[in-house]
C-alpha cells in the first residue's frame, strides 16, 4: 500500500537555524499538507498546498515559513529561523482530491530546537 | 474558526469492554468527519470517515461511528475491544461549507485496553 514517507525522522537545530523537512506524499496525489503537533497539544494545520500554489494556511503559517513542490516527488516545509517554540512533531500528509478526500499522514519528523 | 471536542483524555477498559469515544465539533454548516488512531510508534492512520449518507459509518476493526448532526457530534463506538486496540484516537473535521479542507483535530484521547 502506497505511503507518505517523511526524513529525517528525528532533527535537533539551534535556535535561529534554517531547517528543511522532507516528504515524499503518495504518488498520484495532488494535495499536500503540514500539519504539527507540539507535545502535549493538538495536531495544528499548517498549510496546504496544490499546484505549485499555497491554497490555505494557517495564522502559525507565517513568513518563517515556507513550503515547495522542487521536484515532481518531494514536499519541502523549511523554517528559515528557528524558534524555541518550533519544537513539535511535523506531519505531511496527502491527498488525491481536497474535497471529501481522506488525507494519508506520514510518520512525522520530530524537530527539536535548542 | 472550527473547533473539535474530545471529552475523554485517557480511558482505561479490560479487554471485551464496550467502547464509546466522544467528539463534537462547533461549525454548523457542512462537514466531513474522521476520527483517525496512532498505535504506540506508528503514523496516524484513518479509521473511518463520513462525508455524506447513511450516518453510521463503519471503518475497520470493527470501529463504527455514528453522525448526529442535532448534537454536532459524531461518536465513536466499538462494541468489544481488544489489547491490540490500545492506541491515541483523534477525532478531526474539514469544513467544506466553509472552503475550508484542512482537518480541525480534538485532542486525542489514548485507550489503554488492559488484557
Amino acid at each position: 500500500e502506497p505511503e507518505v514517507t517523511q526524513t529525517p525522522s528525528h532533527q535537533v537545530t539551534q535556535m535561529g537555524q534554517e531547517v528543511i523537512l522532507r516528504c515524499v506524499p503518495i504518488s498520484n496525489h495532488l494535495y499536500f499538507y503540514w500539519y504539527r503537533q507540539i507535545l502535549g497539544q493538538k495536531v495544528e494545520f499548517l498549510v496546504s498546498f496544490y499546484n505549485n500554489e499555497i491554497s490555505e494556511k494557517s495564522e502559525i503559517f507565517d513568513d518563517q515559513f515556507s513550503v515547495e513542490r522542487p521536484d515532481g516527488s518531494n514536499f519541502t516545509l523549511k523554517i528559515r529561523s528557528t524558534k524555541l517554540e518550533d519544537s513539535a512533531m511535523y506531519f505531511c500528509a496527502s491527498s488525491a482530491r481536497r474535497a471529501g478526500e481522506t488525507q494519508y499522514f506520514g510518520p512525522g519528523t520530530r524537530l527539536l530546537v535548542l | 474558526a472550527q473547533s473539535v471536542s474530545q471529552h475523554n483524555h485517557h480511558v482505561i477498559l479490560s479487554e471485551a469492554a464496550s467502547l464509546e469515544l466522544g467528539c463534537n465539533y462547533s461549525y454548523g454548516g457542512t462537514v466531513n468527519l474522521f476520527w483517525y488512531v496512532q498505535y504506540p510508534g506508528q503514523h496516524l492512520q484513518l479509521l473511518l470517515k463520513y462525508f455524506s449518507g447513511d450516518p453510521l459509518v463503519k471503518g475497520i476493526k470493527g470501529f463504527e461511528a455514528e453522525f448526529i448532526k442535532s448534537k454536532f457530534s459524531f461518536n465513536l463506538r466499538k462494541p468489544s475491544v481488544q489489547w491490540s486496540d490500545t492506541a491515541e484516537y483523534f477525532c478531526a473535521v474539514t469544513s467544506p461549507g466553509a472552503g475550508s479542507y484542512q482537518l480541525t483535530f480534538g485532542k486525542g484521547t489514548k485507550l489503554s485496553v488492559i488484557p
